[in-house]
């Protein structure tokens, strides 16, 4: 069964700081990873989906690696500013389609 | 992107009644919606997926006599809370897949729905 875990669960920078967030998966038999963002009482924004067979995808301030063979993904925020200020999510798809969640990393940007 | 939208955003209802939450995708046709529940800080989980014009396919541990899921087009999915208790209470998510752009399938969220059962 595939598990996704997130480290940090909560990180507080101040603003400017560029950061990393991490997600890590257990069965690398993956057809796509996610990241989102999750505004308190929201739902989701997808952020950045990379497919399996490629490396890192990037969005404005946003890039996010994959390394399917060690299971491990990264979330770059660059000149981090307040409004960044959210929970992000990494998910991972398998074959069903079906997504599996990381829990989450709370991020704080300080002005 | 592509929208889904879910409806009521809110609701608030008494312990033994039953809720109805509505997930629709606007400008593309889902094939598969997906309900996920999330409690207070934690992650998102899959409650079940809905194929269009088949049974839902729900995951271990949920009750599929409680959470009724119907997915009669390929714009609507519904869930129903059957016999609501405060246990019930959380965010419940839908999701919805097609393929509104050549070649790349995802994801799609509604916004969610809170609900309060007293």
């Amino acid at each position: 069964k595939q598990e996704v875990t997130q480290i940090p669960a909560a990180l507080s920078v101040p603003e400017g700081e560029n950061l990393v967030l991490n997600c890590s998966f257990t069965d690398s038999a993956i057809y796509n990873l996610q990241w989102f963002r999750q505004d308190p009482g929201k739902g989701l924004t997808s952020l950045l989906l990379i497919q399996s067979s490629q490396r890192e995808q990037t969005s404005g301030r946003l890039n996010a690696s994959l390394d399917k063979s060690s299971g491990r993904s990264t979330l770059y925020i660059a000149a981090s500013q307040p409004g960044d200020s959210a929970t992000y999510l990494c998910a991972v798809s398998g074959s069903a389609r079906q997504l599996t969640f990381g829990s989450g990393t709370q991020l704080t940007v300080l002005p | 992107g592509a929208v889904v939208s879910q409806h009521p955003s809110r609701v608030i209802c008494k312990s033994g009644t039953s809720v109805k939450i509505e997930c629709r995708s606007l400008d593309f046709q889902a094939t598969t919606m997906f309900w996920y529940r999330q409690f207070p800080k934690q992650s998102l989980m899959l409650m079940a997926t809905s194929n269009e014009g088949s049974k839902a396919t729900y995951e271990q541990g949920v009750e599929k006599d409680k959470f009724l899921i119907n997915h009669a087009s390929l714009t609507l999915s519904t869930l129903t809370v059957t016999s609501a208790h405060p246990e019930d209470s959380s965010f419940y998510i839908c999701s919805a897949a097609g393929t509104p752009t050549a070649g790349r399938e995802t994801q799609y969220f509604g916004p969610g729905t809170r609900l309060l059962v007293l």
